[in-house]
């Protein structure tokens, strides 16, 4: 069975520049979840979307967006960026139907350079 | 708000030694715990999770847990380390109130050695 995936895989932009990251989640699975991991920190909660909403969102400011599709794909966008925006960005997607207990299963990331 | 340490940046250890990876966690009511193990330029790959019952989990590869509630730990354990094991682990609380966010330690650098 295919995992979480995502693209690209690496992404160079300058600053002031805007991106879209994409997300495929696990088959069957309806929630996903976006993060930041910022080099040498642990990961940090961006977003989390279930069947096509906003289910939470964490302390990030609002040049960072996101959506989520009906096959249940989703897009992060960040505009104006910063380079404290670089960063490896990863999507997680879970079935979102069994509560806090379930398991998040992550993508390889995307690596975005900014500079 | 709920987080978690990691008070080890790098643990150590020889092949065939066991391993332990420290965690300890604060969070408001029932703690929802898992580890996790990064690979260099690799995302996250689910080890094991906490949710109740045993205080002893048994994850993917070997690796186990022990929940500890008077402590607030959860600490990651393998009796004998191999090579292979080293990577980033890191260790998180699901948040009580959103489903799906983690919250993340800063993470530790396993090296095991010949």
């Amino acid at each position: 069975d295919a995992g979480v995936t995502q693209s690209p895989t690496h992404l160079i932009k300058t600053r002031g520049q805007q991106v879209t990251l994409r997300c495929s989640p696990i088959s069957g699975h309806k929630s996903v979840s976006w993060y930041q991991q910022v080099l040498g920190q642990g990961p940090q909660f961006i977003f989390q979307y279930y069947e096509k909403e906003e289910r939470g969102r964490g302390n990030f400011p609002d040049r960072f967006s996101a959506r989520q599709f009906p096959n249940y794909s989703s897009e992060l966008n960040v505009n104006a960026l910063l380079l404290g925006d670089s960063a490896l960005y990863l999507c997680a997607s879970s079935p979102g139907t069994s509560g806090r207990g379930e398991t998040q299963y992550f993508g390889p990331g995307t690596r975005l350079l900014v500079l | 708000a709920q987080s978690v340490a990691q008070p080890e940046d790098q643990v150590n250890v020889a092949e065939g030694n066991p391993l332990t990876v420290k965690c300890t966690y604060s969070v408001s009511g029932n703690p929802y715990l898992f580890w996790y193990v990064q690979y260099p330029n690799r995302g996250l790959q689910f080890l094991l999770k906490y949710i109740t019952g045993d205080n002893l989990v048994k994850g993917s590869y070997g690796f186990e847990a022990e929940f500890n509630k008077s402590q607030t730990s959860f600490h990651l354990k393998k009796p004998s380390a191999l090579v292979s094991d080293s990577a980033l682990y890191f260790c998180a609380v699901r948040d009580p109130g959103t489903a799906s966010k983690l919250t993340f330690g800063t993470g530790t650098r396993l090296q095991v050695t010949l």
